[in-house]
């Protein structure tokens, strides 16, 4: 089973770029059998899903971010990373980066997930 | 977007009830569902897919059941380790939409 772990800074000032990056490790993220997806969650809030991207480079993201996300994957590095532009107080959260299978189109492995605090 | 509605918010049962959570969508997702478990501090947890199919490792106290828009978890019998927030999922469309989760208490 892939572990993902997830890093980058936990303090982001309003109105600058949040920039997280996912590690996939004990599997190739070259494989054409997942899409590889960030979600996020407010404190004591739901879940919500803020994109994904193939091996193929191709993405999906959620209209309600679409204006300011952007998600990339590095193949050497097995890698693959958020942006999230013109930050507020309502981008804190906690971050996830996880798995989505191909076939059943479930989220099978999850990082543990990592704070970030929009504040100056 | 599909927009995803679970009942109850929360609930308060006994070790050893039956529990039941329902999941509404509102639009027809087939049997395009997930639903997952989230304890404080964790990364939630798949329990269930495509409506009825019981994840790998998961125990058999839970299931799941519905097609459509209507869903539900079941756990026949609850235990000490369920208390939990359960979430569901529709995976039929673009962007991938949670409900808003299930607070289980024991």
């Amino acid at each position: 089973q892939a572990q993902l772990q997830e890093s980058g800074p936990g303090l982001v000032k309003p109105s600058q770029t949040l920039s997280l990056t996912c590690t996939v490790s004990g599997g190739s993220i070259r494989s054409d059998t997942y899409y590889w997806s960030w979600i996020r969650q407010p404190a004591g809030k739901g879940l919500e899903w803020i994109g994904r991207i193939y091996i193929t480079g191709d993405t999906n993201y959620n209209p309600s971010l679409k204006s300011r996300v952007s998600i990339s994957i590095d193949t050497s590095k097995n890698q693959f990373s958020l942006n999230l532009s013109s930050v507020t107080a309502a981008d804190t959260a906690v971050y996830y980066c996880a798995r989505e299978t191909t076939n059943h189109l479930l989220f099978d492995s999850w990082g543990q997930g990592t704070l970030v605090t929009v504040s100056s | 977007d599909i927009q995803m509605t679970q009942s109850p918010s929360s609930l308060s049962a006994s070790v050893g009830d039956r529990v039941t959570i329902t999941c509404r969508a509102s639009q027809t997702t087939s049997n395009f569902l997930n639903w997952y478990l989230q304890k404080p501090g964790k990364a939630p947890k798949l329990l269930i897919y495509a409506a009825s199919s019981l994840q790998s490792g998961v125990p058999s106290r839970f299931s799941g059941s519905g097609s459509g828009t209507d869903f539900t978890l079941t756990i026949s019998s609850l235990q000490p380790e369920d208390s939990a927030t359960y979430y569901c999922q529709q995976s039929s469309s673009i962007p991938r939409m949670f409900g808003q989760g299930t607070k289980v208490e024991i």
